[in-house]
C-alpha cells in the first residue's frame, strides 16, 4: 500500500488551523496512525486508527478519515509544533509510511 | 515505564552485515511484537520488520532476502541483521514497540501503532 501525503511543506503563524492530507492507493478502513519527528529525535504516536488520541498528546492535535482519505489537523498552531509529520497505514505488512510533512512556523 | 535502549556497530563496509540489538527496560518484552524502522539521511521512514516475542516475523519485501531478526525474552533483547549492505543502507535505525488495541465498533478490529521507540543508531556504510 502506496501512502501520499500533501503539502510536503507548509509554512504558518502561530495560532494558525494546518492540516495535512494523507491518502492510500487502496482502501485501509480507518487503520492510520499519525507520528511527529522533531529533528535529531525519534518520531513520537499521536494518533491512531485514524482520530484515537495517544494518551499525553495535547487536545489542539486531531485525525479525521476512513477508506483511503485521512487529514490530521492542528486546531490552533504553537511554536513547539515545528516538526515533521507522517502518516502510516497499519492495515497489513509492510506498515507503510507517507513521505512527511514538513511545518515550519513563520 | 518502558525505553529501548540499542546498539550496534555503527560504520560497516559494502556486503558487509548490521547487526543491531535492541533492550527493552522497564517492562516485559513478552506479549508485545517490536519493530525495526530505518530513516536514510534527510528521508523518511521506512518500516524495516517486526518481530513477535514468540519470534514470529513479518518483513518488508524489499529487503525479504537480507533481513534476520531475533527475539531472547530471558534477555529481554530483540536484534536486526542486514546482510549484503550497500550505500543505500546508509540511515538512522530504530527499535520500536509495536502497540495494540482491541477497538469494539461494529466488530472487534486490532490496530497496530509504534508506540514506544529506541533514540536510534547511525549506520554508515562506506569503503
Amino acid at each position: 500500500i502506496q501512502m501520499s501525503q500533501s503539502p510536503s511543506s507548509l509554512s504558518a503563524s502561530v495560532g494558525d488551523r494546518v492540516t495535512i492530507t494523507c491518502r492510500a492507493s487502496q482502501r485501509i478502513s480507518n487503520y492510520l496512525n499519525w507520528y511527529q519527528q522533531k529533528p535529531g529525535k525519534a518520531p513520537n504516536l499521536l494518533i491512531y486508527a485514524a482520530s484515537t488520541l495517544q494518551r499525553g498528546v495535547p487536545p489542539r492535535f486531531s485525525g479525521s478519515g476512513s477508506g483511503t482519505d485521512f487529514t490530521l489537523t492542528i486546531s490552533s498552531l504553537l511554536p513547539e509544533d515545528s516538526a515533521t509529520y507522517y502518516c502510516q497505514q497499519s492495515y497489513n505488512t509492510p506498515r507503510t509510511f507517507g513521505q512527511g510533512t514538513k511545518v515550519e512556523i513563520k | 515505564q518502558v525505553q529501548l535502549q540499542q546498539w550496534g556497530a555503527g560504520l560497516l563496509g559494502p556486503s558487509e552485515t548490521l547487526s543491531l540489538t535492541c533492550g527493552v527496560y522497564g517492562e516485559s518484552l513478552s506479549g508485545y511484537s517490536w519493530t525495526w524502522i530505518r530513516q536514510p539521511p534527510g528521508k523518511g521512514l521506512e518500516w524495516i520488520g517486526e518481530i513477535s516475542w514468540r519470534g514470529n516475523t513479518n518483513f518488508n519485501p524489499s529487503l525479504k532476502s537480507r533481513v534476520t531478526m531475533s527475539v531472547d525474552t530471558s534477555k529481554q533483547q530483540f536484534s536486526l541483521e542486514l546482510s549484503s549492505l550497500t550505500a543505500a543502507d546508509t540511515a538512522l535505525y530504530y527499535c520500536a514497540r509495536r502497540g495494540n488495541i482491541m477497538i469494539v465498533e461494529d466488530m472487534p478490529r486490532d490496530y497496530y501503532y509504534m508506540d514506544v521507540w529506541g533514540t536510534g543508531t547511525t549506520v554508515t556504510v562506506s569503503s
